[in-house]
């Protein structure tokens, strides 16, 4: 399984952007990028994923290097609600046949108010 | 984006006891995944079922797990001897077909005594 590597913990101010960095240098052709967030005592949510181009969607964008070996999860405005875990996990594609997530331990977000 | 129950939300049992955690469906949602998270610890993936059958498992998922949808209605896990190390959060997590990302539950918190 691919391995990604975040960084264990950031800290954010309050409606300031962030970047969540992410590495993952053996991603294979067909690997997405996902990135989910857990808030406290609740299950892995859904944020954005990509596979070559960077997206945009209501909560987040995501940018990929055109390598493809590292990513970057951009909130564009933090909240107080956005405290949270956050997880880089690579997927294989439809030809993998598998669709499990291998989780890592994340990185902590800390939003300061 | 779609919602997704678990029940119960907290299951007490004694050890050697079995157990059963339910996953509510949503129509369209074909594919289905469960994960367990110990307290402080990785989110895990345990195994993913399709067409009533299981599509992949982990090594965690041994003999004293199983899974079933019986007639289309709620997704199940069983441990059937529950052992003090099976305490975690069990999410169940869900695709729709041709989708890319899972939707998980709320979790059931199971505490083995």
């Amino acid at each position: 399984d691919a391995k990604t590597t975040q960084p264990n913990s950031m800290e954010s101010n309050e409606e300031e952007p962030v970047h969540l960095p992410c590495n993952h240098s053996t991603i294979s052709g067909t690997d997405y990028i996902h990135w989910y967030r857990q808030l406290p005592s609740q299950g892995p949510e859904y944020v954005i994923h990509g596979l070559t181009s960077n997206v945009n969607n209501r909560m987040a964008s995501l940018a990929i290097a055109e390598d493809r070996k590292s990513s970057t999860l951009i909130l564009h405005r933090a909240t107080l609600r956005d405290a949270a875990v956050y997880y880089c996990i690579l997927r294989g594609g439809a030809t993998s046949g598998t669709y499990k997530y291998i989780f890592g331990t994340g990185t902590r977000l800390k939003v300061l108010a | 984006e779609p919602e997704v129950t678990q029940t119960p939300s907290h299951q007490v049992t004694q050890m050697g006891q079995e157990v059963i955690l339910r996953c509510v469906p949503i129509s369209n949602h074909l594919y289905f995944y469960w994960y367990r998270q110990i307290l402080g610890q990785k989110v895990e993936f345990l195994v993913s079922f399709y067409n009533n059958e299981i599509s992949e498992k982990s090594e965690i998922f041994d003999d004293q797990f199983s899974v079933e949808r019986p007639d289309g209605s709620n997704f199940t896990l069983k441990i059937r001897s529950t052992k003090l190390e099976d305490s975690a959060m069990y999410f169940c997590g869900r695709r729709l077909a041709g989708g890319n990302e899972q939707f998980f539950g709320p979790g059931t918190r199971l505490t083995v005594l």
